[in-house]
C-alpha cells in the first residue's frame, strides 16, 4: 500500500482565496482524521470520521473550514476564505477499528496564505 | 491547563548518551499513552503504545507511564544522530480522541 496520500503537497494562496486539501486514507481502514501542526499550538486535531460519517468536529477552528469524506477513499478539507493565520502544515491520518490504534499520517499539506 | 504539557526543548546530548523525554497531564481517566516520532518534514510515526501503568521495552526504547503522578516518560538507550527527531506523546480516553503533546525537538550530536 502506498500509505496516505495528500495533495498538494504545497500550497500558496492569497487571503480570501478557497483552498481544498485532499486526503486518500489507506485502503481498509476506517477512521480518517485531519490535523493541524503550527510552531505555536502544536498538532492539533480538527475533525475525525468514522466510516465516512463525521464523529467529531469541535477542533474545526470557525465556519471558514468544512470537511467532507464522500466516500471510504477521499476526503478534503476546505477553507473559505482563507487567512494568513491558517498558514499551518495539514495533516491527514488514518487508523483501523478504534480511534487510539495506531494512525498512519500522511506527509501533511504545507499551507501558506499570504 | 492544557490536558497534557509537554517540554518544546530543544534538547541536545552527545551520541551515546541516555535521553528522556517527559509528558504530565491533566486528566487521571485517560488510559492509552503513545509516542510518536517526526523527522522533519514528514508526517508523524507510532513509536510506543502502552495502556497500563509501568514499562514497556522496544530495543533502545522504553516507555514509562505513572498513572498516579499522571507522567509519561520515553528513554532511549544509546542515542544515535537518527534519533534526531521531535517526539510527541499523545493520549485518549477509549473510543475517544487523541490529544497529542506539543513535541519535544531532540537532537543527537555525532
Amino acid at each position: 500500500d502506498a500509505g496516505v496520500i495528500q495533495s498538494p503537497r504545497h500550497e500558496v494562496t492569497e487571503m480570501g482565496q478557497e483552498v481544498t486539501l485532499r486526503c486518500k486514507p489507506i485502503s481498509g481502514h476506517d477512521y480518517l482524521f485531519w490535523y493541524r501542526q503550527t510552531m505555536m499550538r502544536g498538532l492539533e486535531l480538527l475533525i475525525y470520521f468514522n466510516n465516512n460519517v463525521p464523529i467529531d468536529d469541535s477542533g474545526m477552528p470557525e465556519d471558514r473550514f468544512s470537511a467532507k469524506m464522500p466516500n471510504a477513499s477521499f476526503s478534503t478539507l476546505k477553507i473559505q476564505p482563507s487567512e494568513p493565520r491558517d498558514s499551518a502544515v495539514y495533516f491527514c491520518a488514518s487508523s483501523f477499528g478504534r480511534t487510539y490504534n495506531e494512525q498512519f499520517f500522511g506527509p501533511g499539506t504545507r499551507l501558506t496564505v499570504l | 491547563q492544557k490536558e497534557v504539557e509537554q517540554d518544546p526543548g530543544p534538547l541536545s546530548v552527545p551520541e551515546g548518551a541516555i535521553v528522556s523525554l517527559n509528558c504530565t497531564y491533566s486528566n487521571s481517566a485517560f488510559q492509552y499513552f503513545m509516542w510518536y516520532r517526526q523527522y522533519s518534514r514528514k508526517g508523524p510515526e507510532l513509536l510506543m503504545y502502552t495502556y497500563s501503568s509501568g514499562n514497556k521495552e522496544d530495543g533502545r526504547f522504553t516507555a514509562q507511564v505513572d498513572k498516579s503522578s499522571k507522567y509519561i516518560s520515553l528513554f532511549i538507550r544509546d542515542s544515535q544522530p537518527s534519533d534526531s527527531a521531535t517526539y510527541l506523546c499523545a493520549i485518549t480516553l477509549s473510543a475517544s480522541k487523541i490529544i497529542f503533546g506539543s513535541g519535544t525537538r531532540l537532537s543527537i550530536r555525532p
